[in-house]
Order: structure tokens, then C-alpha cells, then sequence
């Protein structure tokens, strides 16, 4: 079964250009989570998608946005890139399933898409 | 706000020792997650713990839960290197219905290195 997959996996842009990120779910997955890693904050939430609709957003600007498509697939935008910018970006999906007796979500995580901000 | 704080941030150990990784967390009614993270590479999940009391085992990893007091522990028994990686525990707040938020919070992850 194929895992999360994201691409670009590396992406080198300058100040103030913006970008797209896309992420395509474990088949049959319908969330899909966004998070930002660099080395300064670690791993924090941009947002989560389930059936198109956003439910969650984490403590990010309005530069960040994302959608999420009919198939699941999801992308994030950032525009008017900063320095502070630079970042790995993780993809994750879930899939309600039942684990010890409990309902939940485990994510899984795509490999990321490493953006360069110069 | 959610604050999840693990300890210790960094930790190298010989082979074939034992050692534990402390997540503690500042909400109740939450799922706890362990992933492992290797250099330049993403996230694995390891651990789904989901009640109080919880065990989990997995080779020469075992992490518990102890929602009461908040703190989740993985243990590492008889270290060999492979097990060098960045460990992260992850907390999700649920509703009081047992619905999960999918957002996690992260602690800021273990450095580990094992030396041969």
C-alpha cells in the first residue's frame, strides 16, 4: 500500500515570491494534516482537512492556506514568503479505525517538502 | 494552550543499557503518540496510547501512559545503535465523546544516540 507522498520534495524560493505544496493521502484516507518543522519551534499544526472542508487551524498567519480536494489530495499555499519561512513541511493522513477497542486516528506522515526561503 | 514538554532534550548511551524518555503534557482527555524521526527523513509512528494505564511494546521500546498524572514514558531496554533516531511524543486532545481533534501538539523531541 502506498504511503503519503508530497511534492515537491525540495523547493528553493526567494522573498516575497509564494508557493504551493501538494500531499497525496494513503488511499482511503479522507483527513489530511498539515505541519511546519524547523529546528528553532519543532513541529507545530498549519491545519487539518477532512471531506474538503478545513477543521482545524493551528496559530499561523493568513500567508498559510490550504484546500483539500474531492480525491483527498490536499495542498498548502504560502504567499509573500519569508525567511522565517524556511521549513520542512509535513503532510499526514489518517483513517478512523478502531485500535485496542477505541476509535482513532493514527497520522501518517509523508517524507516532506523541504522550502528554502533566500 | 496545550503544552507538552519531554525530557531529557538530548541523551547518548552505550549499547545495552537501559534508559527512559519522560512526555509530560497539560490537558486531560487526550491521546498520546510516539514517533521516531532518523536524520533528514520523516516521521514513523510508533506508539498509539489511548487510556489510562496503557502498555505498549514493540522490540526494545515500551511506552505507558499515566493519564492521571499526565505523563507519558518510552523505555529503551538493552540499546543497540539503531535505535539512534529523534523520538517525539504528540498529544491530540479529544472531545468529552471520545472524538479526536486531529491536531497534535509536539514535544520538542529526544535526541538519541547510541554508541557502540
Amino acid at each position: 500500500k502506498a504511503g503519503v507522498t508530497q511534492t515537491p520534495r525540495y523547493l528553493i524560493k526567494t522573498r516575497g515570491q509564494q508557493v504551493t505544496l501538494s500531499c497525496s493521502p494513503i488511499s482511503g484516507h479522507r483527513s489530511v494534516s498539515w505541519y511546519q518543522q524547523t529546528p528553532g519551534q519543532g513541529l507545530q499544526f498549519l491545519f487539518e482537512y477532512f471531506s474538503e472542508t478545513q477543521r482545524n487551524k493551528g496559530n499561523f498567519p493568513g500567508r498559510f492556506s490550504g484546500r483539500q480536494f474531492s480525491n483527498s489530495r490536499s495542498e498548502m499555499n504560502v504567499s509573500t514568503l519569508e525567511l522565517g519561512d524556511s521549513a520542512l513541511y509535513l503532510c499526514a493522513s489518517s483513517r478512523l479505525g478502531l485500535a485496542g477497542g477505541i476509535y482513532t486516528d493514527t497520522q501518517y506522515f509523508g517524507p516532506g517538502t523541504r522550502l528554502t526561503v533566500l | 494552550e496545550l503544552k507538552v514538554e519531554q525530557n531529557p532534550l538530548f541523551l547518548s548511551m552505550q549499547e545495552g543499557k537501559n534508559y527512559t524518555i519522560y512526555c509530560n503534557y497539560s490537558t486531560t482527555s487526550d491521546r498520546l503518540y510516539w514517533y521516531r524521526q532518523d536524520p533528514g527523513k520523516s516521521l514513523e509512528s510508533l506508539f498509539v496510547l489511548l487510556s489510562n494505564g496503557a502498555v505498549k511494546q514493540e522490540g526494545r521500546l515500551m511506552a505507558s501512559l499515566d493519564t492521571k498524572a499526565r505523563l507519558s514514558t518510552l523505555h529503551i531496554t538493552a540499546a543497540v545503535h539503531d535505535l539512534s533516531a529523534t523520538y517525539f511524543c504528540a498529544v491530540e486532545p479529544v472531545s468529552y465523546s471520545g472524538a479526536g481533534s486531529y491536531q497534535l501538539t509536539f514535544g520538542k523531541g529526544t535526541k538519541l544516540s547510541v554508541i557502540p
